[in-house]
């Protein structure tokens, strides 16, 4: 079974610009979440969907979009791109549901996300 | 709300134990164990309910203390392999098991 993809692996942009991150979770999974990883905050969530629907959303401004297609895919936007956006973008899916059933999530190897 | 780990970072020399917490201001309903190295995604160790058991993974086990909303995870008789990142994660939302909250990591290096 193919894992997790994530594209592009790696990008940089300048401030002000906008940028659409892409997640191909394993097949079958229904849940994707994408998450920020920084050296200072390490992992942090961003939002989740589930059959199209954003279900969770972390605590991060507006700029920070996504959506999620019938096949499950996933694209993450960032508008009007800030030094401080510079991170490592994971997306994880899991099985999901909608009834409280825990499955670990599976990560992709991530977006390496550069602003200059 | 991001669950506070601690320590930091540990540094152990091989076959020596070492134990991680994860502390939460919120009630939790379970807590979730993932580890990370170098270079790579996090992978998946354990996921602890509320009212479980103490789970384990290979040499490593963890426990979920419902009174201190906390949890701890035990590494004994460490391993190269096991040098890593560690995090712990709580849920975001009251309903939902998928999305989870985490904390800043706890560093492991385990030395020959």
């Amino acid at each position: 079974k193919a894992g997790v993809t994530q594209t592009p692996r790696y990008l940089i942009k300048t401030r002000g610009q906008q940028v659409t991150l892409s997640c191909s979770p394993i097949s079958g999974h229904r849940s994707v979440s994408w998450y920020q990883q920084t050296p200072g905050q390490g992992l942090q969530f961003l939002f989740e969907y589930f059959s199209e629907t954003q279900r969770n959303k972390g605590n991060f401004p507006g700029r920070f979009s996504g959506r999620q297609f019938s096949n499950s895919r996933s694209e993450m936007n960032v508008s009007t791109l800030e030094l401080g956006d510079s991170a490592l973008y994971l997306c994880a899916s899991s099985l999901g549901g909608v009834e409280r059933v825990y499955n670990e999530q599976f990560f992709g190897p991530g977006t390496r996300l550069t602003v200059l | 709300q991001q669950p506070v780990q601690s320590p930091q970072a540990v540094i152990l020399r091989e076959g020596e134990d070492a134990v991680i917490n994860c502390s939460s201001s919120k009630a939790l309903y379970s807590v979730h164990w993932y580890r990370q190295k170098h270079g790579e995604a996090p992978v998946f160790l354990m996921i602890l309910l509320k009212g479980g058991e103490q789970m384990r993974h290979e040499k490593i086990s963890a426990s979920f203390n419902e009174k201190k909303q906390q949890s701890s995870l035990y590494l004994t008789a460490s391993q190269l392999s096991y040098s890593g990142t560690y995090f712990c994660g709580t849920e975001v939302g009251s309903n939902s098991g998928y999305a989870l909250n985490f904390g800043k990591g706890t560093s492991l290096l385990v030395t020959p």
